[in-house]
């Protein structure tokens, strides 16, 4: 049973405007929720994270919002260049339990110019 | 300064081989963790090292081992591979909680 879910396999966006990506969780014990950058042939890259005592985070262009009582979280990127191009993955973890993360499968951004 | 780096970047074993992956963490950070990420998935947490001892370990079988040298650097050990262990293997490192994974490039592995 997937406890990260990004239901949406890709999305695509036009330069200049709002990037909207969505996930959602089950584990009310995660209390920790980040999200990476994946170009092909790289490792994932940090993006942005957001402790569960927070329902906003906001750095340069990304911003994270957290909706613990719907368990969802979004990333927000305004506004969205091609160089966003990329597999967002978005993670949690239950920092109770250790400091593994549980990753959703990823939601394959497409910005064009 | 340098990222985490993993060796090889590929490899490609038979069934019933063993397989050792290796990972030099970023400067400065003192835990290592591996992800498997199978083709069309999300990374999945394989296991964690701090002090040369495994502190965390996800649901993967024990063909799967690790260590972790004084160093901090990091090895990841498959014993009996399996066609379903073919994944990009990540190493990723980071220091004190809630400190966000820096990730390496991977290891591609295939078994034939």
């Amino acid at each position: 049973d997937q406890q990260v879910k990004q239901n949406s396999p890709s999305l695509s966006v036009q330069e200049g405007r709002i990037s909207i990506l969505n996930c959602d969780y089950t584990n009310s014990m995660f209390d920790y929720f980040l999200w990476y950058k994946k170009y092909p042939a790289e490792g994932p890259t940090f993006l942005i994270s957001i402790s569960s005592i927070k329902d906003k985070n906001e750095d340069g262009r990304f911003t994270v919002f957290l909706n613990k009582s719907a368990k969802h979280l979004s990333l927000h990127i305004v506004p969205s260049q091609p160089g966003d191009s990329a597999v967002y993955f978005c993670a949690a973890s239950d920092n109770q339990a250790g400091t593994a993360l549980i990753f959703g499968k990823g939601t394959t951004l497409s910005v064009s110019s | 300064d340098a990222g985490v780096t993993q060796s090889p970047t590929h490899l490609i074993k038979t069934r019933g081989q063993q397989v050792t992956l290796r990972c030099s963490p970023k400067s400065g950070h003192d835990t290592v963790s591996w992800y498997q990420q199978a083709l069309g998935q999300g990374p999945q947490f394989i296991f964690q090292y701090y002090e040369e001892e495994e502190r965390q370990r996800g649901n993967f079988p024990d063909r799967f081992s690790g260590h972790q040298y004084p160093n901090y650097s990091s090895e990841l050990n498959v014993n009996a591979l399996l066609l379903g262990d073919s994944a990009l293997y990540l190493c990723a490192s980071n220091v004190g909680e809630n400190s966000p994974l820096h990730f390496g490039n991977g290891t591609r592995l295939t078994v034939t």
